[in-house]
């Protein structure tokens, strides 16, 4: 089956700007997680979608970033104006209702100078 | 509240000698456990679970862990490292039955010399 489809890879953006990470998750998976892993650090989770509701949005930094996933298929992460220290991986992660296994994907690594 | 504290940030090993990655847990509940293996350019990968069965768990590659909850343990194994198990290794908490909410630890950077 296909895994977790994040885009895109690689971004490198100027302190301020805007930027969008796409993510599709694995067909059927009703939960979908967005995770932060800073250089050296075990990931963060950002945001916790249930179809297409939040369940848990308690550490993410409300005042710039957002996440939305309309039609509980995909989602698209937004981080508003960028600072420094949002430099990172975005993980993107699914799971199944009722499993206790999330499928990740490969990641989008954002720099911002 | 959950954490989990990886012991080691880097753990060096000889090709065919045995691995030992540590992981102590706290949580306020009966906790699910798990491993999992991040490769350089790679996604997550699950190496292997504990959901209160048996408190030894074997996962892919090789490699098991033990639930120990007298010692809050649950410290990965494998008999004998392989080149390819060179790759960060992230000890992992939940105290929802359904993992909607995981927290890491720090890693553990597996290193595999010949």
């Amino acid at each position: 089956e296909a895994g977790v489809a994040q885009s895109p890879r690689y971004k490198i953006i100027e302190k301020r700007q805007s930027v969008a990470f796409w993510c599709n998750p694995i067909s059927g998976h009703a939960t979908l997680y967005w995770y932060q892993q800073i250089l050296g650090q075990g990931p963060k989770l950002l945001i916790q979608f249930q179809n297409n509701g939040v369940v848990d949005d308690s550490q993410l930094p409300k005042d710039r970033f957002s996440a939305e996933r309309l039609k509980g298929v995909d989602s698209t992460l937004k981080i508003q104006p960028a600072k420094l220290e949002d430099s990172a991986v975005y993980l993107c992660a699914s799971s199944a209702t009722g499993t206790q296994v999330a499928f990740f994907g490969q990641g989008t690594r954002l720099t911002v100078v | 509240a959950q954490s989990v504290t990886q012991l080691d940030s880097h753990v060096s090993v000889s090709e065919g000698t045995p691995v030992l990655l540590r992981c102590n847990y706290s949580s306020s509940y009966s906790p699910s456990l798990f491993w999992y293996v991040q490769h350089p350019n790679k996604g997550l990968q699950l190496l292997l679970k504990y959901t209160s069965a048996a408190t030894l768990v074997k996962g892919i590659n090789g490699f098991e862990a033990e639930f120990k909850k007298s010692e809050t343990s649950f410290h990965l194994t494998k008999p004998s490292a392989h080149m390819s198990d060179a790759a960060e290794y992230f000890c992992v908490v939940s105290e929802d039955r359904t993992a909607s909410k995981l927290t890491f630890g720090t890693g553990t950077r597996l290193q595999v010399t010949l």
